[in-house]
């Protein structure tokens, strides 16, 4: 089992709906987590972070965490064609010991079709 | 200002080569992380530096990979001997602060697409 897990997808949304991804993870030790979107061939992009219980919004997007169920989530709301991209998941430790390193689910791809 | 470049792009080698990758950090970012992406895969990651020191390679795959920040900004990553299972997008990122932040963000460049032959 992978320490972050992620459905694959393709997840397909219609233009001007809301697509709602899902991450959990083993780790309990895990203490913040961040969002990255990914274009094919380019590089991972932050797009939000999170670190306390509940929800934190930016702009047309939405983390939420839920440390009990070991759970993270991104809604993408009003999402349109140039939200189709791979999103990934990554968990960190704060843990001194662990280092600074993010540990990455494998990505969901999603399709926002006109 | 700048964000954190890689160099090259892509490289192509022949199995048994080695290959030299470099990475230039935002300016200013006291870590920097090396990590692997395989095709259809997350990023894994393969190694940690704070300044110049290397304070996690728990990550690398072999012996064959090294890497090095001897001044605390340029890094390498070398891998000796490459083998087709090397292939893949080595990525570097940097983040300005030190440990123990939990909004500390890394900020990743554009990656380098090794092919082995």
């Amino acid at each position: 089992q992978k320490e972050v897990e992620q459905n694959s997808g393709p997840l397909s949304v219609p233009e001007g709906a809301i697509a709602s991804l899902n991450c959990t993870y083993s780790d309990r030790g895990s203490q913040s987590f961040f969002w990255y979107r990914q274009y094919s061939g380019k590089s991972p992009e932050l797009i939000m972070f999170i670190y306390s219980n509940g929800d934190k919004e930016d702009g047309r997007f939405t983390a939420q965490l839920n440390k009990a169920s070991q759970y993270v989530s991104l809604l993408i709301r009003d999402s349109q064609p140039s939200d189709s991209a791979t999103y990934l998941c990554a968990a960190k430790q704060l843990i001194k010991a662990a280092g600074n390193k993010l540990t990455f689910g494998g990505g969901t791809r999603v399709l926002v079709k006109p | 200002g700048a964000g954190v470049s890689q160099s090259p792009r892509y490289k192509v080698a022949k199995r048994g080569q080695d290959v030299a990758l470099r990475c230039d950090p935002i300016s200013g970012h006291v870590s920097l992380f090396w990590y692997q992406q395989a095709l259809g895969q997350g990023p894994e990651f393969l190694t940690y530096f704070q300044n110049e020191a290397q304070l996690d390679k728990s990550g690398l795959p072999s012996d064959r990979f090294f890497a090095e920040r001897p001044e605390g900004s340029v890094s390498t990553l070398k891998i000796q001997r490459t083998q087709q299972e090397d292939s893949a997008v080595y990525l570097c990122a940097s983040s300005l602060v030190v440990t123990g932040v939990p909004q500390e963000t890394q900020y990743f460049g554009p990656g380098t697409r090794l092919l082995v032959l």
